[in-house]
């Protein structure tokens, strides 16, 4: 079975820095993804990590341990426009299937 | 942005009616998903294809059929909507998973269903 874990929402001020932690179980493993879901839209792509090491992209960089199920999404300079719930989501090794944690609210404050 | 529209975007219907949501994509990406979010349980897949007549269900599947006859558009149909079927449907699109490329699931805007 699966089981991904991750907070449940997390508040932090408008230029710091917010770490999101995120543990998973899965049968077969092939890659982890970060989403952004701003509240009442659809999740779009932040970041993809398939081996161990931490993967940078301007702002936001991602974090993968696989002998750990352990994954982090690290956002830096955080601006208010940050605001949202970001989703955690192990790829399986058959097929292209996500499973989704229940996601992580960020509310940036001034 | 990856071409995918669902349709409707928003519907009211009552308890024991049928109901298709329709995912439209201009992408010829080979696989599709249909998901369902409520609060507290995430994205849940209800059920995916990959390909053309090709489809297998998701965590979610119980009350819920699909189909996919064109390689453009997946179909997901409610055969007797109930209460707790009430929630936002996401469609997804994703290309062929190679090794070594990312594969990313893109999604459409989503489709609001309420069941009275």
């Amino acid at each position: 079975g699966q089981n991904i874990d991750q907070p449940t929402e997390m508040t932090a001020t408008e230029g710091a820095i917010v770490q999101i932690n995120c543990t998973y179980q899965t049968s077969g493993f092939n890659g982890l993804f970060w989403y952004q879901q701003h509240a009442g839209e659809a999740p779009t792509f932040l970041s993809y990590n398939v081996l161990d090491g931490l993967e940078e992209k301007g702002r936001f960089s991602s974090f993968l341990s696989r002998s750990k199920g352990y994954s982090y999404l690290l956002l830096k300079e955080l601006q208010m426009k940050d605001s949202a719930s970001y989703l955690c989501a192990p790829r399986g090794a058959a097929g292209n299937k996500l499973t989704f944690g229940g996601g992580t609210r960020v509310l940036v404050k001034p | 942005d990856a071409g995918i529209t669902q349709s409707p975007r928003h519907k009211v219907t009552e308890t024991g009616t049928p109901v298709t949501l329709r995912c439209h994509q201009t992408e010829n990406h080979r696989y599709m998903y249909w998901y369902r979010q409520d609060p507290g349980h995430g994205l849940r897949l209800i059920h995916y294809s990959y390909g053309v007549k090709d489809t297998d269900k998701g965590e979610v599947s119980d009350g819920y059929s699909v189909s996919r006859s064109k390689t453009e558009d997946f179909l997901l149909t409610l055969e007797s909507a109930t209460s707790s079927q009430t929630s936002v449907y996401f469609c997804a699109i994703s290309e062929f998973q190679g090794r070594s490329s990312y594969n990313e699931q893109f999604f459409g805007p989503g489709t609001r269903l309420t069941v009275l």
